[in-house]
């Protein structure tokens, strides 16, 4: 079975510090994601990442960036929190093979910032 | 950019009565249009997802149905169950070699036993 793990399920930190929300996948799985959920806006991409060492914007990149150094791990940075990034944030991996192969989710972090 | 619209966002029904969920989207060019359940708590999964080649697809009590001209798709759940209870979220693609989603804002279905 694919496990995502996403390091914490829950974070308080404080406006203006540098976070980091850790991703492993045990699957080999080439395609990596990172997304927010915020009630009644779904969920929606931040960055993706395709291969080791490259990412791609996703719809909301703004705040963020990510990095991608080991296949089985993406790291999403937010560079100077601010409360308006409080959110759920949840960590997908994929096979590459194919458009049907689906997107295996981590159980989400609780971001908080104060 | 691509941009999905998912109805209603709340939908309580009783056990064994049907649930329909409808979603629009944007991009004609979308092909890949999977549906996500995510219990409370939960992590999203899949539970279907269908390609624009085919117009349903269907697995035991749910399915998908899809019309590429009203650039709609919708979920069917038959007989529902107290266990179906849970947000589903409606996603569409365009696959170019690796898979953007673009997520409907959610439904969440409640089944009253």
């Amino acid at each position: 079975d694919v496990k995502v793990t996403q390091s914490s399920r829950y974070l308080v930190k404080r406006t203006g510090e540098k976070v980091f929300l850790e991703c492993v996948q045990d699957m080999d799985h080439e395609n990596m994601f990172w997304y927010r959920q915020d009630p009644g806006l779904g969920l929606r991409l931040i960055y993706f990442s395709y291969d080791v060492k490259m990412k791609e914007k996703g719809d909301i990149p703004e705040g963020y960036s990510v990095s991608r150094e080991k296949k089985e791990r993406f790291s999403l940075i937010l560079e100077s929190a601010s409360t308006n990034q409080t959110s759920m944030y949840l960590c997908a991996s994929k096979f590459s093979g194919g458009s049907n192969q689906p997107q295996h989710f981590g159980d989400g972090t609780r971001l908080s910032i104060l | 950019g691509e941009n999905v619209e998912q109805h209603p966002s709340t939908l309580s029904v009783q056990e064994g009565d049907s649930a329909v969920i409808k979603c629009t989207y944007s991009d004609s060019a979308s092909n890949y249009f999977p549906w996500y359940k995510q219990e409370l708590g939960k992590r999203p999964q899949l539970i279907i997802d269908i390609r624009s080649n085919v117009g349903e697809k269907k697995d035991q009590r749910i399915a998908v149905t899809l019309n590429k001209t009203a650039k709609h798709f919708s979920l069917h759940i038959t007989e529902t169950q107290p266990e179906d209870s849970a947000v589903y979220f409606c996603a569409a693609s365009l696959y170019t070699g690796f898979q953007k989603l673009v997520f409907g804002t959610g439904t969440r279905l409640l089944v009253s036993p």
